[in-house]
């Protein structure tokens, strides 16, 4: 069975351009995270979907950070414009469920390392 | 945030030593998990602990929870030099089950 695809696998941009990400979780994961880490860091939440509903996306900055999940299935992770500081690492993962009494891993795709110049 | 803290930050050990990594973390927990990332590569999941279970080993990992003192530990037994990578804890808490990382490990296991 296919892990979590992401694609692209590196992308450098100039400031104040668009960039997209794309993310294929595996199938029937009904969760599906968006992380970015930082060069030495720990990955940090973005936003967590929970089939087609964004259930958590507090620390997502939506000023020019937008995400969807189209039939709960692929999702997409936008931003526009970007700047220096948005350069990181941007991992998908996907779980089956996140419901506590049933806790389950999370699958992490390679991630696309982004470079903004 | 990152609620868990993970220590040493950085861990050199000869092969065929055990090492031993903690975490730290401030809130309940309903799970707390432990996670292995090679340079350049996405995270792989090792180990699963829940809040009502206090050691569960896996091959040559162990890991331990102690939720009166809010921490765990990751014990590796007879390192391997294909142990080298960093090593992250994620903490799943609340209500919503929102995963989140530390800072992570950077074990080095010389040949």
């Amino acid at each position: 069975e296919a892990g979590v695809v992401q694609s692209p696998r590196y992308k450098i941009i100039e400031k104040k351009q668009p960039v997209a990400f794309w993310c294929n979780p595996i199938s029937g994961h009904n969760t599906l995270y968006w992380y970015r880490q930082n060069l030495g860091q720990g990955p940090e939440l973005l936003i967590r979907y929970e089939n087609e509903e964004a259930v958590d996306d507090s620390q997502l900055p939506k000023d020019r950070f937008s995400a969807e999940r189209l039939k709960g299935v692929d999702s997409t992770l936008k931003i526009q414009p970007a700047e220096l500081g948005d350069s990181a690492v941007y991992l998908c993962a996907s779980s089956s469920t996140w419901w506590a009494r049933n806790p389950s891993e999370a699958f992490f795709g390679q991630g696309t390392r982004l470079t903004v110049v | 945030s990152q609620q868990g803290e993970e220590d040493p930050q950085a861990l050199s050990i000869q092969e065929g030593e055990n090492a031993t990594m903690n975490c730290s973390y401030k809130t309940s927990i309903n799970n707390l998990q432990w996670y292995r990332q090679n340079s350049g590569r996405g995270l792989v999941h090792l180990i699963l602990i829940r809040s009502n279970e206090r050691e569960k080993h896996s091959g040559r990992l162990r890991v331990t929870l102690d939720t009166s003192k809010k921490s765990s530990s990751l014990l590796i037994t007879a390192s391997r030099a294909a142990d080298t990578a960093s090593y992250f804890c994620a903490t799943d808490a609340g209500a919503n089950s929102k995963l989140t990382f530390g800072k992570g490990i950077t074990l080095s296991v010389r040949p």
